[in-house]
């Protein structure tokens, strides 16, 4: 499975936006680009994916670097809320595969007042 | 819709006991899989299902066991309980969208063997 370099901890101000980094170097052409996040004691939730074109949700914006060996994941305005450690996964759609998620260890967000 | 729902929310266990933990979706995913976290780390997926009957490991399965008889149901069987297997336990679902949709996940199981 294709690999993914996160930083391991970031810090924001609340209300100020966050651009959390990650690093697939050997991203193949069929990896997504997943993004989940973990709030404490709770499972992980789904935030936010892509393949080769920026995306945005209501939760979120990704944005993907052209060669596809990076991206970042926007929090256009963090709130405490916001506080939890952020995944960024690879995810094979090979046709025939289970497509299975891969977790590192992510990125500690700390929001502060 | 409940989601993906796991029980029990907790359980401590005696070294040898055995247990089974539940896991429904009511999302009609096909895809379904189990995970365990352990303190400060990130998940690691111990079996995984692609439908009613079929089931295959994922990267740590030793020590478990797992059935899927419904599309409803997965549940994770563990026989012989040992302190090593002390964790959280996630259950999730997702469509055969071969990678183009979200997992989904429950909100866990914490299991102590003592």
């Amino acid at each position: 499975d294709a690999k993914t370099t996160q930083p391991n901890s970031m810090e924001s101000n609340e209300e100020e936006p966050v651009h959390l980094p990650c690093n697939h170097s050997t991203i193949s052409g069929t990896d997504y680009i997943h993004w989940y996040r973990q709030l404490p004691s709770q499972g992980p939730e789904y935030v936010i994916h892509g393949l080769t074109s920026n995306v945005n949700n209501r939760m979120a914006s990704l944005a993907i670097a052209e060669d596809r060996k990076s991206s970042t994941l926007i929090l256009h305005r963090a709130t405490l809320r916001d506080a939890a450690v952020y995944y960024c996964i690879l995810r094979d759609v090979t046709t025939g595969t289970a497509s299975k998620l891969t977790f590192g260890t992510g990125t500690r967000l700390q929001v502060t007042l | 819709n409940a989601g993906v729902t796991q029980t029990p929310k907790f359980r401590i266990l005696k070294i040898g006991q055995s247990m089974t933990l539940q896991c429904a979706q009511d999302m009609n995913h096909n895809y379904m899989y189990w995970y365990r976290q352990d303190p400060g780390m990130g998940l690691k997926l111990i079996y995984y299902s692609v439908g009613a009957g079929i089931t295959d490991k994922g990267e740590v399965p030793n020590g478990y066991n797992v059935s899927r008889s419904t599309t409803e149901d997965f549940p994770l069987r563990l026989e012989l309980a040992a302190p090593s297997q002390t964790s959280v336990y996630f259950c999730a679902s997702s469509p055969p969208g071969q990678g183009r949709e979200g997992y989904t996940f429950g909100s866990g199981t914490r299991l102590t063997v003592v």
